[in-house]
């Protein structure tokens, strides 16, 4: 079993729609980052959380520590948020590594 | 400020050959990590640097090597390259209290094709 699972793996939704992603992992952890990586692969850290809930712009992230659960919600999603979005929690040992979840790949239509 | 650089940004070798890939960490960073992402999947710790030493390493082979220099900059040796080694190579730079802050930066990636 994956220690960081991420569903669903594809997800398409037509431009406005609200977008949730869940990340569940098998881990103890201290924090859980969310990732977006656009096609050209760079990777950008959206988020990174330990308790409740963070917003920024359209973008919110949420985690139960208990149930061993994220969310990742898009608000009035745009064509521009295409991309892979990636959770990932800190590996034995240190911050930098970080065990990833397999990504899921979302497209915004117009 | 550059952010985190890597070069090449593409390359492709043949079986058997070695390779060498560059990071060059955010301004104010001393902290390195490699990751291999394969077509599809996410990416995958390699190791981490941190004052010139190997600090943690992953489930990778001795064919991967490494080396981080005096001014932070990191380098990615991988030899005796296998079909298997074609990926994105990922750096990831952050600071010694990133673990605390939450700042963790990469660079586009090197796109490794081995024929």
């Amino acid at each position: 079993k994956n220690e960081v699972e991420q569903s669903p793996q594809n997800l398409t939704a037509q431009e406005g729609e609200f977008i949730t992603i869940n990340c569940s992992y098998s881990v103890g952890i201290s924090a859980l980052h969310w990732l977006q990586q656009h096609p050209g692969g760079g990777i950008v850290s959206l988020f990174m959380l330990s308790s409740g809930k963070k917003k920024h712009g359209r973008l919110i992230a949420t985690i139960n520590i208990q149930e061993k659960h994220s969310s990742l919600h898009i608000t009035a999603s745009h064509p521009r948020d295409s991309a892979v979005y990636i959770c990932a929690v800190p590996g034995e040992g240190g911050y930098n590594k970080l065990i990833f979840g397999a990504g899921t790949r979302l497209a915004v239509h117009p | 400020d550059a952010g985190v650089t890597q070069s090449p940004t593409h390359l492709i070798k043949t079986r058997g050959q070695q390779v060498t890939l560059r990071c060059s960490p955010k301004s104010g960073h001393d902290t390195v990590s490699w990751y291999q992402q394969a077509l599809g999947q996410g990416p995958q710790f390699i190791f981490q640097y941190y004052e010139e030493e190997e600090r943690q390493r992953g489930n990778f082979p001795d064919r991967f090597s490494g080396h981080q220099f005096p001014n932070y900059s990191s380098e990615l040796n991988v030899n005796a390259l296998l079909l298997g080694d074609s990926a994105l190579y990922l750096c990831a730079s952050s600071s010694l209290q990133g673990h605390l802050t939450g700042e963790l930066f990469f660079g586009e990636g090197s796109r490794l094709t081995v024929l």
